[in-house]
Formats: C-alpha cells, sequence, structure tokens
C-alpha cells in the first residue's frame, strides 16, 4: 500500500517566516509534486520532480521553491511567508513515465495559515 | 499549458438517481483522463480513468465518457448513494504529458 505522509497536518505561521513543508513516499516513485488546494480554484500544481535534485515549474510557483536531496523526500519551501500563500497543500507521488501514465497518490495534505 | 474546465461545481441528486460532471479541455494532445475522488477531510484518490484509445469506460456504477473531437470527458454515476457524496475532480495532462491540470471540481451532494 502506497504511503505518502506530510510532515504537518496544521500550520501557523506568521507573514515574513521561512516556512517548510515536508514530504516523504515509501514506494519508491520517481515523480513527486506539490499542489494547493482553495475553494473553487482547485488543484493547482507548485512544483514537480522527475528525479533527485531535479524540479520543474509548475502553474503557480511564484513565492516558493522546493528540494528534493533523495528521492523519497520532496520539500517545499516558503521563503517569506505571505497570507495569500494561507491553503492547504498536497504532496503526491507517481510511477515514473509522465503524468499521463498512471494514478497519483496524494498526502493527507497540510494545512497552512499566514498570519 | 492545458485548460481543464469542470462543470457544475456544485451537484445535489436525490440517493438513487444518477448524477454527471463534465470537463473540458484545451490541448488536443491530451491522451489521458482521469476523475479523483476526496471526501470531506480526506486526501483526493484515483476512481477511474480513460486514455484516448477509447470512448467508454465503465467501473460499477461508475463510467467515463470520451469525445475528443469536441474535447470532453464526462464522469457518470448511477444509482448514487450517500458514500458518494464527496468532491470529484477532472484532469487532464496536456500534449507535454509531464504534469496534470486539474479542473477546478464539483462537490456532489447525495440526499436521501
Amino acid at each position: 500500500d502506497v504511503k505518502v505522509t506530510q510532515s504537518s497536518r496544521y500550520l501557523v505561521k506568521r507573514t515574513g517566516e521561512k516556512v517548510f513543508l515536508e514530504c516523504v513516499q515509501d514506494m519508491d516513485h520517481e515523480n513527486m509534486f506539490w499542489y494547493r488546494q482553495d475553494p473553487g480554484l482547485g488543484l493547482r500544481l507548485i512544483y514537480f520532480s522527475y528525479d533527485v535534485k531535479m524540479k520543474e515549474k509548475g502553474d503557480i510557483p511564484e513565492g516558493y521553491s522546493v528540494s528534493r536531496e533523495k528521492k523519497e523526500r520532496f520539500s517545499l519551501i516558503l521563503e517569506s511567508a505571505s497570507t495569500n500563500q494561507t491553503s492547504m497543500y498536497l504532496c503526491a507521488s507517481s510511477f515514473p513515465g509522465g503524468a499521463n501514465t498512471g494514478e497519483l497518490f496524494f498526502g493527507e495534505g497540510s494545512r497552512l495559515t499566514v498570519l | 499549458g492545458e485548460n481543464v474546465e469542470q462543470h457544475p461545481s456544485t451537484l445535489s441528486v436525490q440517493e438513487g438517481d444518477s448524477a454527471v460532471i463534465k470537463c473540458t479541455y484545451s490541448d488536443s494532445a491530451s491522451n489521458y483522463f482521469p476523475w479523483y475522488k476526496q471526501e470531506l477531510g480526506k486526501r483526493p484518490q484515483l476512481i477511474i480513468d480513460i486514455r484516448s484509445n477509447v470512448g467508454e469506460k465503465k467501473d460499477q456504477r461508475i463510467a467515463v465518457t470520451l469525445n475528443k473531437t469536441a474535447k470532453h470527458f464526462s464522469l457518470h454515476i448511477t444509482e448514487t448513494q450517500p458514500e458518494d457524496s464527496a468532491v470529484y475532480f477532472c484532469a487532464a495532462p496536456g500534449g507535454g504529458g509531464n504534469k496534470l491540470t486539474f479542473g477546478t471540481g464539483t462537490q456532489l451532494k447525495v440526499e436521501l
């Protein structure tokens, strides 16, 4: 059974703080993704990675960066948190071959509130 | 890039009725169309997907149809039950195939 674990379910941070969201998967998946989910806007892709030390921008990368030092771990970084980054953040992983070849396995989500 | 539009945003049906959710996409090179279900407080999970070489796929009470000419695909749920209440998302990868673009979601409520 695939397991995608996000380190924090709920976080409250202040404007300007640096925020780290961690995601770990245990199925040796090459592909990992970070989405944010907002009511009425669906799931929007922030960044994704197909391999260690590799990253590509998604549709809304501004204000975010990522790190993939190990295959199983994909971190999302908010260098200076702002109130408009208050959201639910979802990590996902999948087998290699691109997004058009199979299932995304999601984590439980991290709900971030920036005050 | 790919643009996916999903309708309706909310849908309320009586138990036992059918529900239909529709999505359109922009990139004619898209060849894979998954549907995800997200129950309240839980993670999205794949429920069915279809590839561009078929026009319809069924799995028990759910089915997906694809019209590549019109660039739209639909999710059909028959004999709806209370446990079908959830948010449903469609998605498409675009010609590059390296990332999924999701629709904005449909909140389905099945009323007793």
